[in-house]
């Protein structure tokens, strides 16, 4: 069964530092996802994106945070400065369609540990 | 007042009974409504979606909208130990944002 990948599991950096989240969104989706997941809250919608352009963003989505798809199969999430509060888990998702009538997968996240 | 409103549990229940999850929100531009199976350390799973008002069953699995109300419901018929997850409602709007909003999600233990 096709699934979403990402990687790494879990990563730890020091405040201040640059992280990538890596994602290997199924092969014949189109439309591509980062939500958060900080411990004890709710899954946040961060960014959507679609034919190597972001379609909609939230208002956690700020300067900070950009989104590539480096490759015809890869797609990221970069944190150019890691502060403290954007410890939480990092879930990418895709869907054939956008939003609507569709179901997006998610991959097992990336837990982020800012220290 | 929130977008949706989900209550956190932890619910407990004996195996199977029969269980209610329910969400409430206060868009009215909500018109897909989604429940997602959430493990833990795992990513949410798709269990069911419904568009605007009604019922759809699957399963041992039903889910009702009631758009009046602003009130969805997950029911879980014949519950067993591996339904025993977080429970994630999630709305999309017709209109302005069409990513997944959703519920804080329940926490389900269903005791053998």
């Amino acid at each position: 069964e096709p699934e979403v990948t990402q990687t790494p599991s879990h990563q730890v950096t020091q405040m201040g530092q640059e992280v990538i989240l890596r994602c290997v969104p199924i092969s014949n989706h189109l439309y591509f996802y980062w939500y958060r997941q900080i411990l004890g809250q709710k899954v946040e919608f961060l960014v959507s994106f679609y034919n190597n352009e972001i379609s909609e963003k939230s208002e956690i989505f700020d300067d900070q945070f950009s989104v590539e798809r480096p490759d015809g199969s890869n797609f990221t999430l970069k944190i150019r400065s890691t502060k403290l509060e954007d410890s939480a888990m990092y879930f990418c998702a895709s869907s054939e369609q956008e939003g609507l009538n569709t179901e997006a997968f998610f991959g097992q996240g990336t837990r982020l540990t800012v220290v | 007042q929130k977008e949706v409103e989900q209550d956190p549990g932890p619910l407990s229940v004996p195996e199977g009974a029969i269980v209610s999850l329910n969400c409430t929100y206060s868009n009215s531009a909500f018109q897909y409504f989604m429940w997602y199976r959430q493990y833990s350390r795992k990513g949410p799973e798709l269990l069911m979606y419904t568009y605007s008002s009604g019922n759809k069953e699957d399963g041992r699995f039903t889910a009702q909208v009631d758009k009046s109300s602003k009130y969805i419901s997950l029911f879980i018929r014949d519950s067993q130990p591996s339904d025993s997850a977080t429970y994630l409602c999630a709305m999309i709007a017709d209109t302005g944002r069409r990513a997944l909003t959703f519920g804080s999600g329940t926490r389900l233990q269903v005791q053998p």
